[in-house]
C-alpha cells in the first residue's frame, strides 16, 4: 500500500539556522508533492508545490526539492525564525484532478531563540 | 472573505448521540472532504465529493455519513456507531493543486 514517511517526529533548531525536514515515500509515483504548515488547533495552510519533472523550488526563505528516484523530497527553512515552529506535513498528489492527496504524519519543529 | 467556515469550534457530545459538524465554503470550489486529525496519526480521509450530489468513501468511513445539496455545503455527521469519535475535524476544498482548510471542529465525546 501507499506509504508517505516524514522520518522526524519532532526537530529542535537554533534559531538563525537551516531547519531541513524529510519526507520520504513508497509503492506511488506521485505527480506533485506539497508542503503545508499547521499551528495548533488551526487547519493546515498550503505553503508550496513541486511537480514530479522539477528538481527544487523556492519561495522566499523556503526550498523544497524532490527527487523522484529515491522518492524524497526535502524541505529547507533558511534564517529560521521562532515564528517558524510549526508542524510541518507533506502530501502527495496523482495525475487524475480525482486523485486523493496522501498526507504524511507531520514533523513538529521547534526554533530555538 | 473569501474561505471555509467550520462550526461549531468545540463540540461535546455525550456516548449515543449523533452530531453533525458544518462545513461551509464561498471559494466556488467542486471537490470537499473531510478529514480526521488524531495526535501523531497525521490527516486521515473520512468521506469526499466532487461534486454536488455525489460523495465517496475515504479511508475510515464507518460510522460516519455526509450530504452535499449545494456546492457550498457539505456537512458531516459522527453517528453513534462510531466507536472513537474524540479528534479534530477538518474540512477543506479543492483548488489547482492545493487544499484549502477549514479552521477545525474539535469534538469530544463525554
Amino acid at each position: 500500500s501507499q506509504k508517505i514517511e516524514q522520518n522526524s517526529e519532532a526537530l529542535n533548531i537554533q534559531e538563525g539556522k537551516t531547519a531541513t525536514l524529510t519526507c520520504n515515500y513508497t509503492n506511488y509515483s506521485p505527480a506533485y508533492l506539497q508542503w503545508y504548515r499547521q499551528d495548533p488547533g488551526r487547519g493546515p495552510v498550503f505553503l508550496l508545490l513541486i511537480r514530479e519533472n522539477e528538481k527544487e523550488k523556492r519561495k522566499e526563505r523556503l526550498k523544497v526539492t524532490f527527487d523522484t528516484t529515491l522518492k524524497q523530497s526535502l524541505f529547507h527553512i533558511t534564517a529560521s525564525q521562532p515564528a517558524d515552529s510549526a508542524t510541518y506535513l507533506c502530501a502527495l498528489g496523482g495525475m487524475n484532478r480525482d486523485d486523493k492527496i496522501i498526507f504524511g504524519k507531520g514533523t513538529r519543529l521547534h526554533i530555538l531563540p | 472573505d473569501g474561505g471555509i467556515t467550520q462550526s461549531p469550534k468545540y463540540l461535546f457530545r455525550k456516548e449515543g448521540q449523533n452530531v453533525t459538524l458544518s462545513c461551509e465554503q464561498n471559494l466556488n470550489h467542486d471537490a470537499m472532504y473531510w478529514y480526521r486529525q488524531d495526535p501523531g496519526q497525521g490527516l486521515r480521509l473520512i468521506y469526499y465529493s466532487q461534486i454536488v450530489n455525489d460523495f465517496q468513501k475515504g479511508d475510515i468511513a464507518e460510522g460516519y455519513s455526509v450530504s452535499r445539496e449545494k456546492k457550498e455545503s457539505f456537512p458531516l455527521t459522527v453517528t453513534s456507531a462510531q466507536k472513537n469519535p474524540t479528534a479534530f475535524y477538518l474540512c477543506a476544498t479543492s483548488g489547482y493543486n492545493e487544499q484549502f482548510f477549514g479552521p477545525g471542529t474539535r469534538l469530544t465525546v463525554l
